[in-house]
């Protein structure tokens, strides 16, 4: 079946403007994450989602950020008044949680949005 | 807390040559553990994973054993090729937590 999807792929801002970026997870997929990538860095957790609702946003870096998902579905990550420093990759990933020991969450990744402001 | 430790990078091989990508963890519980493999310009792939001590992921060539007696999960291939040049990541799940904790990633570059 289709994958974890993103758009845009590639998004080019000028600094101080508003960004949304999109992920569309694995149908069935009840857990939603959304990480950032800096230039050669690993992986920095920003949000999760278990359904709607967003238990842990503990890794959002500023007010700036928020995001939302409806539907159990689609996700959106939004990026007001941007920095230079959000200059990034943002991926997003699914998985579909099945509860009790011995689970592994795996996560299935999209393609990722690369963001740059300027 | 939980936490993942790779060997820095870049690692240079040469085509053929064997690999080992060190990874060691610490965990309160008794994690599931996974490599992810990111090629250049893509997104990150489960390569393989194993959930309980002992067991053995393999994927594509490469392989990697539940150490629970070293808490390590050292990614292994006999031969590598130019086509394993991308940056591996080593991650653990806790039973019942939701979040992976990841290592850094370490950079494999093969040379033909």
């Amino acid at each position: 079946g289709a994958g974890v999807s993103q758009s845009p792929s590639n998004k080019v801002t000028e600094k101080g403007k508003d960004v949304e970026l999109r992920c569309d997870p694995i149908s069935g997929h009840t857990a939603l994450y959304w990480y950032r990538q800096s230039l050669g860095q690993g992986l920095e957790f920003l949000i999760y989602f278990q359904g709607n609702s967003a238990p842990d946003k503990s890794g959002l870096p500023s007010d700036r950020f928020s995001a939302e998902r409806t539907g159990g579905s689609v996700s959106t990550l939004t990026i007001q008044r941007t920095q230079q420093e959000d200059s990034a990759v943002y991926l997003c990933a699914s998985s579909f949680q099945v509860g009790g020991q011995g689970s592994s969450y795996e996560q299935y990744f999209g393609p990722g949005t690369r963001l740059t402001v300027t | 807390g939980d936490s993942v430790t790779q060997m820095e990078g870049p690692v240079t091989l040469s085509e053929e040559a064997f690999l080992t990508i060190n990874c060691t963890y610490t965990a309160t519980g008794y994690p599931s553990l996974f490599w992810y493999v990111q090629y250049p310009g893509e997104g990150l792939q489960l390569l393989l994973k194993a959930t309980k001590a002992d067991d053995k992921g393999s994927n594509k060539g490469f392989e990697a054993t539940y150490r629970k007696e070293t808490t390590s999960f050292h990614l292994e291939k006999g031969s590598v090729q130019v086509s394993d040049s991308a940056v591996y990541f080593c991650a653990l799940s806790d039973p019942g937590n939701y979040q992976l904790i990841w290592g850094a990633g370490t950079k494999l570059i093969i040379k033909p």
